[in-house]
């Protein structure tokens, strides 16, 4: 198995532009999550999926932020307008259950 | 899901074991301890976890207290390539992760 696989690793924009980052769960894992990692804030849950269906956002930051999971295989993660505050490294994770398996995550640079 | 604390760093000799605390004393009965950790630049990687029974696998041992308020983390020998910040986590079953600090583990020769 090749594990969870993001796209981009990394990805330098400027502010205004619209990024989205894509996700690739390990086959038949039911959760999706979505994590950001900062140095100030550690690493945050920004929202996770069950099916395919989103059980919480409340971790989404802000309008800005949007995620997506249109089938078992593959979820998005769009932020749109970007802001430097935005720069971070973006996890994707899925799991089977309970125990979560991390993908190599995409830095993010918003100048 | 309960908060767990840690201590902020550790040092550890390499090829000696490794003995991460955690304190979780708010801890339910249907909380489970879960322990990760991340390597500079990588993902977090799941290493074990337990309910109250002491669970052991290839990678390390997690010993819980019968009152299940503390756990340690034991890497039995320790490498260089466990230098890492390792991650206590307590939750239950919505299967939420929330990541506090953790613990610096530096593995010196």
């Amino acid at each position: 198995d090749a594990g969870v696989i993001q796209s981009p690793r990394h990805e330098v924009t400027e502010m205004g532009q619209e990024v989205t980052l894509r996700c690739k769960p390990i086959s038949g894992h039911d959760y999706l999550f979505w994590y950001r990692q900062t140095m100030m804030r550690g690493l945050e849950l920004l929202i996770y999926f069950n099916n395919n269906v989103p059980i919480d956002d409340s971790g989404m930051p802000e309008d800005r932020f949007s995620a997506k999971m249109p089938n078992a295989s593959f979820s998005t993660l769009k932020i749109q307008p970007s802001e430097p505050r935005d720069s971070a490294v973006y996890f994707c994770a899925s799991s089977p259950g309970y125990t979560q398996y991390f993908g190599p995550g995409t830095r993010l640079t918003v100048l | 899901d309960a908060k767990t604390t840690q201590p902020p760093s550790m040092d550890c000799a390499e090829g000696r074991a490794a003995n991460l605390p955690c304190n979780h004393s708010t801890i339910s009965g249907n909380e489970y301890v879960y322990w990760y950790r991340q390597i500079h630049s990588q993902g977090p990687q799941y290493i074990i976890h337990g309910l109250k029974n002491n669970e052991t696998n290839e990678m390390a041992s997690l010993i819980i207290t019968e009152d299940r308020k503390s756990s340690t983390l034991i890497l039995p020998h320790a490498t260089l390539r466990d230098t890492a910040v390792y991650y206590c986590i307590a939750t239950g079953n919505t299967g939420k992760l929330i990541f506090g600090q953790g613990t610096t583990l530096q593995v010196k020769p």
